[in-house]
């Protein structure tokens, strides 16, 4: 019930396309959902994140859907770039129920968009 | 203002050894995590300190261990090396324990020989 479900594992998209990143959960008492961007020798970096109130956030070519009734949530990257090519990873954490905002990760998409 | 820091940046060591790997958090930062990220896995969650409490903890042997300091710098430490403890450990700050934003150091790429 503590998992995140992230696919796909792997993702090859040209240059100008959108890039499509899907995440699953279960438990219902999550609810932050961030999305990290990391590029290689790097950490991982806060890209955009969202609450369950609203069903999409938008930040340049970066977009957060979220289906609260279908526990489900992607990124959406509009108008893909080369520099764009990162392994990205959806969360969510349950601070608000916890108390602890403990994150749960999924396993990370490798994005590569070709020139 | 400075970024996580995370020492050393690589390191190589052979089974049965230990290591510690330490985090700087950003300044004002109280809540340091740490965890592990593995090709397929993903960053696994290995635990949390806020003034210098642990307050989480994630599903690993006792091998692994750390501790957080007053000044709010942390250490892991991992004893009895495997093989499978090859991994990139990221350690992360975020101003309190309540707060959402983590900011991740670059990691310490560990090698088990």
């Amino acid at each position: 019930q503590q998992q995140v479900k992230q696919s796909p594992q792997s993702l090859i998209v040209q240059k100008g396309g959108i890039s499509i990143i899907n995440c699953a959960y279960e438990n219902t008492a999550f609810d932050y959902f961030p999305w990290y961007q990391q590029f290689p020798g790097k950490g991982p970096a806060l890209l955009i994140a969202i609450r369950p109130d609203v069903s999409e956030k938008k930040e340049g070519r970066f977009t957060i859907s979220f289906n609260k009734s279908a526990k489900q949530f992607s990124l959406h990257i509009m108008d893909s770039q080369p520099g764009d090519s990162a392994t990205y990873f959806c969360a969510a954490s349950d601070g608000t129920t916890s108390g602890t905002y403990k994150y749960i990760f999924g396993t990370g998409t490798r994005l590569k968009v070709l020139a | 203002k400075a970024g996580v820091t995370q020492t050393p940046r690589y390191l190589i060591k052979t089974r049965g050894q230990q290591v510690t790997l330490s985090c700087s958090p950003i300044s004002g930062h109280r809540s340091v995590s740490w965890y592990q990220q593995t090709p397929g896995q993903g960053l696994q969650f290995l635990f949390e300190y806020f003034s210098e409490t642990q307050r989480n903890k994630g599903n690993f042997p006792g091998r692994f261990s750390g501790r957080q300091f007053s000044n709010s710098r942390s250490e892991m430490n991992v004893s009895t090396l495997e093989l499978g403890d090859s991994a990139l450990y990221l350690c992360a700050s975020r101003r309190s324990a309540g707060a959402n934003v983590l900011t991740f150091g670059a990691g310490s790429r560990l090698t088990v020989l």
